[in-house]
């Protein structure tokens, strides 16, 4: 298992164009997380899964952004009708408990022009 | 809400001790985590404490929890330039939710 992958690495899209993200966990990692990162910030929590149940959403994820994981493994992250503001990295993690902590993939760059 | 806290900018000698500083609010945060960022890359995991401790040594790591202050610190002994990187701290939220809050974090710079 190489770690937490996630595709596309880089995106570039035009306003009011959906995006979909996809992200690959460590494959005994029950639960998977997705966080958002602008520039000069800390990630910021979006949403968790455990297992296929998406169990918490941030108040920051809103109706035009919609997290899937259908079967319990991967999962993805889709934008619709994007925005400018939308431009950040958007991280996935995984773990198995929590307590130890996540392991982040490297991301996927959203940028909306 | 949580908040926590991190000076932006850190510069250090080679072979010196880094010393990154955090101070967060939630006083029933159960784990602090200390997580490294190089450019581009996803977030790595360095160390975590559980609130119960004051101390925790990992090789060139040590991290010092003052829960009465809500203080969390990271030592990197005999500092690298492969060091050079983002340290963000982070908390768990009292809730018992299951997402971490982070600091902005501190760009620390190592300089040959």
């Amino acid at each position: 298992d190489t770690g937490v992958s996630q595709n596309p690495r880089h995106k570039i899209t035009k306003r009011g164009q959906n995006v979909t993200f996809r992200c690959d966990p460590i494959s005994e990692h029950n639960r998977l997380y997705w966080y958002r990162q602008t520039l000069g910030q800390g990630p910021e929590f979006l949403t968790y899964f455990q297992n296929e149940a998406q169990l918490e959403k941030s108040r920051l994820l809103s109706d035009r952004f919609s997290a899937e994981r259908p079967k319990g493994s991967f999962s993805t992250l889709e934008i619709q009708r994007t925005e400018q503001g939308d431009s950040a990295m958007y991280l996935c993690a995984s773990s198995l408990s929590g307590a130890e902590g996540y392991t982040f993939g490297s991301g996927t760059r959203l940028t909306v022009v | 809400g949580e908040d926590v806290e991190q000076s932006l900018f850190l510069s250090v000698r080679e072979g010196d001790s880094s010393v990154i500083n955090c101070t967060y609010t939630d006083s029933s945060s159960t784990y602090l985590y200390w997580y490294k960022q190089e450019p581009g890359a996803g977030l790595q995991l360095l160390t975590y404490i559980f609130s119960n401790m004051d101390m925790k040594q990992d090789q060139r790591l040590t991290v010092l929890l003052n829960k009465k202050d809500k203080h969390l610190s990271l030592r990197i002994a005999d500092t690298q330039t492969g060091d050079s990187a983002i340290y963000f701290c982070a908390e768990t939220p009292p809730t018992g939710a299951n997402n971490l809050f982070f600091g902005t974090g501190t760009r620390l710079t190592v300089i040959p």
